[in-house]
């Protein structure tokens, strides 16, 4: 079946340090890619998204490629800041008209000032 | 535009009760899915509505069910409450138009069962 794959956290990091939050995904069809984000006590918003391969979403600083040959869509942003603290999941979908999201596990980024 | 939002925010009930969540999708979206976040199983989907019909489906039992109403609106419920249905209830709301589209979020309902 379809999975999401996301490096363990937490991951903890000084204000300013450079980001990367490996994912990597496994799929029957052709997906489309996403990371969102969850602030405490908040549900999830949209972050940035990718359609097809080598396309790059980005948003608020931060990046991610759609890298089809390696199955990969790592998030990275080079300078982050405290409130930048939340977690992370990234996730697809295969369905036509995406209503069945697959979601990795998250991972949990604290940064300190 | 007013994002999606979730009735109640939380809830205490007790094993063997049942439970009903509410969530009102972004005004235009006819497509409701529900997820269900754990610490241990993180976001699972539950299901889909569309157009008052059930689209899609999740591995959960038959204990979950939901409906939709004509205006989108959307209810989740569950019955003969288990300790391990303590989570958080996600709804999320589609126009269902485009290919893969995104899905947007409501603030969940945290639900606890002792």
């Amino acid at each position: 079946g379809d999975s999401v794959t996301q490096m363990e956290g937490p991951v903890t990091l000084s204000e300013e340090a450079f980001l990367t939050i490996n994912c990597t995904y496994t799929a029957t069809g052709y997906p489309s890619l996403f990371w969102y984000v969850q602030y405490p006590g908040e549900g999830l918003q949209l972050l940035l998204k990718a359609t097809k391969a080598d396309d790059k979403g980005s948003n608020k600083g931060f990046e991610a490629t759609y890298r089809k040959e390696t199955t990969s869509f790592h998030l990275e942003k080079g300078s982050v800041q405290v409130s930048d603290s939340a977690v992370y999941f990234c996730a697809l979908t295969v369905d036509n008209y995406g209503q069945n999201f697959v979601f990795g596990p998250g991972t949990r980024l604290s940064v300190l000032p | 535009k007013a994002g999606v939002t979730q009735t109640p925010r939380y809830l205490i009930k007790t094993r063997g009760q049942q439970v009903t969540l509410s969530c009102s999708p972004i005004s235009g979206h006819r497509s409701v899915s529900w997820y269900q976040q754990t610490p241990g199983q993180g976001l699972q989907f539950l299901f889909e509505y569309f157009s008052e019909t059930q689209r899609n489906k999740g591995n959960f039992p038959g204990r979950f069910s939901g409906r939709q109403f004509s205006n989108s609106r959307s209810e989740m419920n569950v019955s003969t409450l288990e300790l391990g249905d303590s989570a958080l209830y996600l709804c999320a709301s589609s126009t269902r138009l485009e290919y893969q589209e995104t899905q947007y979020f409501g603030p969940g309902t945290r639900l606890l069962v002792l």
